[in-house]
Order: C-alpha cells, then structure tokens, then sequence
C-alpha cells in the first residue's frame, strides 16, 4: 500500500542555517506530494505542494521537488529562522480514493537564535 | 468565519460522560475528514465523509460516533472514553473530484483530556 517515510527528529539548527527534512514515498498510482506544518497548539497548514514528477512546490522560502526516479519529496530551505519552529509532515494522496492521505510520523524542527 | 473551524478547543470529560465534537468547513468541499493526533504516534485517520455519505471507518471503537448532517458540517459524538483516548483530534475538509486541487485544509483542532 501507500506510505511515507520522513526522517525522524528532532532536527536542530541555527538561525540562517539550511535545512533539509528527508521524505520517500511508496505509491501504487500518481499522487500529489505535499509537506505540512504544525506550529504549537494549531492544526497542519499546507506549506506546498506538486502535483507530477518534476514539479517544484515552494513557499515562504521553503522547496521540494518531485522525484519520481527517487521516489523523493525533501524539504528544503537556505536560511531557516526561529520562527520556523515547527513540525513539518510530508503526505501522499490517493486521488482515486476520496482523496485519501497517507502522513509521514512528522519531524519537529528547532531553530535557535 | 473562514477555512475550517473546530468547537470547542478544548474540552475535559469523564470516563462516563458524552460530549460532541463540531467541525464547520467554510470552503464548499465536499468531503470531510476526523484525524486523531496522540503524542508520539503518527496522525491516524478515523473517518472520512464524501458527499454526506461514510466512506471510511478505520476500525474506530463504537464510543467514537460521527455526524454529518450537510456538506458543511461533521460531528464527533463522544460517549465513555478512556483516558488513552486523550489527544488532538483534528477536522479536515477537502473537494474531491477536481483532478488536482486535492489538498486537505485542516481545523485548529480540540484538545481533548480524558479523566
């Protein structure tokens, strides 16, 4: 079946350093690939998203690309800053199924001043 | 009001009382979604509603008991839990069908604590 695997945390950086949170994915079909965030006591808000291979997501600073030959999806972003403390969760969804979604377990990030 | 918004955000229960949980979603999807999120598990989905209709029960204990009487609107009746039942349950909505706009939009959340 469908599944995510994203690297476990938690990460910890500086202030302005670069980030990467590993994501792979196993899927039978063509699914969109997404990354969400949790800040503390909120719910997940979709950071971005692609949609087919090759396709780069990107949002407040943050990109991931779609690698099919990889079965890929790594967050990334060149300077992180405090105020991206978080949790950040990659997803799959099966369009065919009511747009099911499969979550990775989530990494929380820390960054530090 | 916009998005996804949940009621209450938190709520402290007994074992044997029945409470609800209410998901409003302000977006014209047409499918809804019950998350439940425990601390150092990964998200678990527990129901999913398409057009009204139940379309996925993933093997949720009978004291969980959801609703959803429109498009817009998904209930979570809650009735003698257990304190392992104790987490963030989160609401999502999304449209189905559209062939890309595929992302679920979530709620805030309740932060349930079972005594």
């Amino acid at each position: 079946g469908d599944s995510v695997t994203q690297m476990e945390g938690p990460v910890t950086l500086s202030e302005e350093a670069f980030l990467t949170i590993n994501c792979t994915y196993t899927a039978t079909g063509y699914p969109s690939l997404f990354w969400y965030v949790q800040y503390p006591g909120e719910g997940l808000q979709l950071l971005l998203k692609a949609t087919k291979a090759d396709d780069k997501g990107s949002n407040k600073g943050f990109e991931a690309t779609y690698r099919k030959e990889t079965t890929s999806f790594h967050l990334e972003k060149g300077s992180v800053q405090v105020s991206d403390s978080a949790v950040y969760f990659c997803a799959l969804s099966d369009p065919g199924y009511f747009n099911k979604f499969y979550f990775g377990s989530g990494t929380k990030l820390n960054v530090k001043p | 009001e916009t998005g996804v918004t949940q009621t209450p955000r938190h709520l402290v229960m007994g074992m044997t009382n029945k409470k609800s949980l209410k998901c409003e979603q302000h977006l014209g999807h047409n499918a809804m979604y019950w998350y439940k999120q425990s601390a150092k598990k990964p998200l678990e989905l527990m129901f999913v509603y398409s057009l009204e209709e139940r379309v996925e029960n993933n093997s949720v204990p009978s004291r969980f008991s959801p609703e959803c009487p429109n498009s817009s609107h998904l209930f979570l009746h809650l009735h003698t839990l257990q304190p392992e039942d104790s987490a963030l349950y989160l609401c999502a909505s999304s449209q189905v069908g559209t062939g890309g706009n595929d992302e679920q939009y979530f709620g805030p959340g309740t932060r349930l604590t079972v005594t």
